[in-house]
């Protein structure tokens, strides 16, 4: 079965700074794979996908992610935190067994960013 | 214009009633889901629909009943509601079931159990 693991449940970063985001899958089949954020009371909103094309993804606001198959990972990045980066982040893999895809969630990282 | 709506925003009941939220989508969409976040921010998908047809069921008290009346539509009614269905529930919608495709949340329902 298809799962999600994110390392650091907590991350936080000084404004300007690299953010690292780690996320590791376990799926049989080659993966769809997400990153959604969640800002304060509201819902999820999707940062990118990777559905087998390039490995390196961009998505919105400067984030972007890369597909290592070797590593099972695909860790969120962006060069440079901001305050409104402050989020709960969640990766996601889309599990197709059964033919129906699901998501299945990783248990998120809160990331806090300072001044 | 607000791509997925729930109501309500806030749902505040006793334990024992029977309470329902609702879902619409003004995408198109024929994919339809219901999601469950917990205190601890863990997601965990209930159901699933696909052109008013329920397709996951994951497993969940047989108190929650979904109805899709139509593909925009997917509502989620909850019986004998008991402490432990306090959380956030998430409608969501795709184009598609395939898993390729984005799926947009709504802002969700949060759902306090007296």
């Amino acid at each position: 079965a298809q799962s999600v693991t994110q390392l650091g449940s907590h991350v936080s970063v000084s404004e300007g700074a690299l953010v690292l985001l780690r996320c590791n899958y376990s799926s049989s089949v080659p993966p769809y794979l997400f990153w959604y954020v969640q800002y304060p009371n509201q819902g999820l909103q999707l940062l990118l996908k990777y559905t087998s094309a390039a490995t390196l993804v961009k998505g919105i606001n400067g984030f972007e992610a890369e597909f290592k198959k070797s590593e099972t990972s695909f860790h969120l990045t962006k060069p440079s935190a901001h305050m409104s980066d402050a989020a709960e982040y969640f990766c996601a893999v889309s599990d197709r067994a059964g033919g129906y895809n699901k998501l299945i969630f990783g248990a998120g990282t809160r990331l806090a960013v300072h001044p | 214009d607000t791509a997925v709506s729930q109501t309500p925003k806030y749902l505040v009941t006793q334990m024992g009633n029977d309470k329902s939220i609702k879902c619409e989508q003004n995408l198109g969409h024929d994919t339809m889901y219901w999601y469950k976040q917990d205190s601890k921010k863990f997601l965990k998908i209930m159901f699933s629909y696909n052109n008013k047809e329920l397709i996951i069921n994951e497993t969940v008290p047989n108190r929650f009943s979904p109805k899709s009346p139509d593909k925009a539509h997917l509502n989620l009614h909850i019986n004998s509601l008991e402490l432990g269905d306090s959380a956030v529930y998430f409608c969501a919608s795709s184009q598609d079931d395939r898993g390729r495709d984005e799926q947009f949340f709504g802002p969700g329902t949060r759902l306090t159990v007296l």
